[in-house]
């Protein structure tokens, strides 16, 4: 069965640095998401993308991060420089239509770590 | 805002029992989304509701969406302990998914 695959599993980083998360999405799938949960809080929306230009962005999602799709079968989430307060799960998600028309399929995610 | 509000927050029932857990949002939905997360996994698409009053099934879990498309239910007979983790309601606002909170759910053996 088809899925959203996201490496790394986790990854442990020094604040200031540049980190790049790494998504493949469904391959038939036209939308992307990425979104983050801190620990014990909910899931929020950071970023939607589709026709290689983002569709809307959260507050979350400032000048620290980017997205890009740079080649036909990964989505990558980069944040510049990190702080502390990134620390979370990052999760990746594609659909197939635009979310009026179906559902999103996640992948494990990536549980970052700012140290 | 785009709010969805679920409850209970978290729930602890024996195994064989039956549950609901609730979805309300104050804004009239055009579709809603029920997933579940297993403790540090990603989300696990359930179900999708689009209409009022639809009622969907799968093995053991079943959810509905009011006429009003403003609340929904989810309701899982003879609880298992493969049923434990937190469920989410999730609703669309056009280019983007949100979610409510979360019900945490453990199931007793």
């Amino acid at each position: 069965e088809p899925e959203v695959t996201q490496t790394p599993s986790h990854q442990v980083t020094q604040m200031g640095q540049e980190v790049i998360l790494r998504c493949v999405p469904i391959s038939n799938h036209l939308y992307f998401y990425w979104y983050r949960q801190i620990l014990g809080q909910k899931v929020e929306f950071l970023v939607s993308f589709y026709n290689n230009e983002i569709s809307e962005k959260s507050e979350i999602f400032d000048d620290q991060f980017s997205v890009e799709r740079p080649d036909g079968s990964n989505f990558t989430l980069k944040i510049r420089s990190t702080k502390l307060e990134d620390s979370a799960m990052y999760f990746c998600a594609s659909s197939e239509q635009g979310p009026r028309n179906t559902e999103a399929f996640f992948g494990q995610g990536t549980r970052l770590t700012v140290v | 805002s785009q709010e969805l509000e679920q409850s209970p927050q978290s729930l602890i029932v024996q195994e064989g029992k039956n549950l609901t857990i609730n979805c309300t949002s104050s804004k009239t939905l055009y579709g809603l989304y029920w997933y579940k997360q297993k403790y540090g996994e990603g989300l696990i698409f359930l179900m999708m509701l689009q209409k009022g009053g639809e009622e969907k099934s799968h093995e053991k879990i079943t959810a509905k969406l009011d006429e009003k498309k403003q609340q929904s239910s989810l309701h899982i007979t003879a609880s298992q302990p493969s049923h434990a983790g937190i469920y989410l309601c999730g609703a669309d606002s056009g280019n983007q998914f949100y979610f409510g909170t979360g019900t945490s759910l453990t199931v007793i053996p």
